[in-house]
């Protein structure tokens, strides 16, 4: 069975500093990793996804991931965190033929001014 | 950009009253799913559709839940007799399962609250 785990509850940055959040899968074959950026009282914004090839992939909003087999990981990373970046972040795997998404718990970010 | 829509955004309903949740996926899309989140708690897979039957489900979904596909547009969720812990965020989502993998386009939600 697939399974996402995000070992950060909360995390809280300064503004204009670096972040950088820790996603591990499960999955036993190829898996289709995903990002998906939650506001409060709003739907999911899908930030970044991988399926093949370069294991470092771009999303939106300066956003970037990781993929690393080795690790199982697809962490989430962003040189300079904005205030507006300050949300619910869900990580999620996939499979081709299974179809539906497995998401962690969430990592709920703060920056601070 | 096409988008998944949601109605309605927010519903309230008596516990052990019928509610129907409604999804408009993205026009080409093959693929439809149901999530749902209840407040504070991840994402959780309710139901997957394709080709008008049932692809896969969660436990979750059990005899109370329901889809529906009733038009070429329309995707619907049906909770028969709701209880208390059906309160939560209802997500709806396509995708078109395309030969460079599957991404699924997410609606806004629906918030129901059970009362």
């Amino acid at each position: 069975a697939q399974s996402v785990t995000q070992p950060d509850i909360h995390i809280t940055v300064s503004e204009g500093a670096s972040l950088e959040l820790r996603c591990n899968y499960s999955y036993g074959a190829t898996p289709y990793l995903f990002w998906y950026v939650q506001s409060p009282g709003q739907g999911l914004q899908l930030l970044l996804k991988y399926f093949s090839g370069d294991t470092l992939v771009q999303g939106i909003k300066g956003f970037e991931a990781e993929f690393k087999r080795s690790q199982s990981s697809f962490n989430l990373r962003k040189p300079s965190v904005h205030w507006s970046d300050a949300a619910e972040y869900f990580c999620a795997v996939g499979a081709y033929t299974a179809g539906k998404s497995t998401f962690g718990d969430g990592t709920t970010l703060t920056v601070k001014p | 950009e096409p988008e998944v829509t949601q109605t309605p955004s927010h519903q309230v309903t008596q516990m052990g009253q019928e509610v129907i949740l409604r999804c408009v996926p993205i026009s080409n899309h093959l693929y439809f799913y149901w999530y749902r989140q209840i407040l504070g708690q991840k994402v959780e897979f309710l139901v997957s559709f394709y080709n008008n039957e049932i692809s896969e489900k969660s436990e979750i979904f059990d005899d109370q839940f329901s889809v529906e596909r009733p038009d070429g547009s329309n995707f619907t969720l049906k909770i028969r007799s709701t209880k208390l812990e059906d309160s939560a965020m209802y997500f709806c989502a396509s995708s078109d399962r395309t030969l460079g993998g599957e991404t699924q386009y997410f609606g806004p939600g629906t918030r129901l609250l059970v009362l």
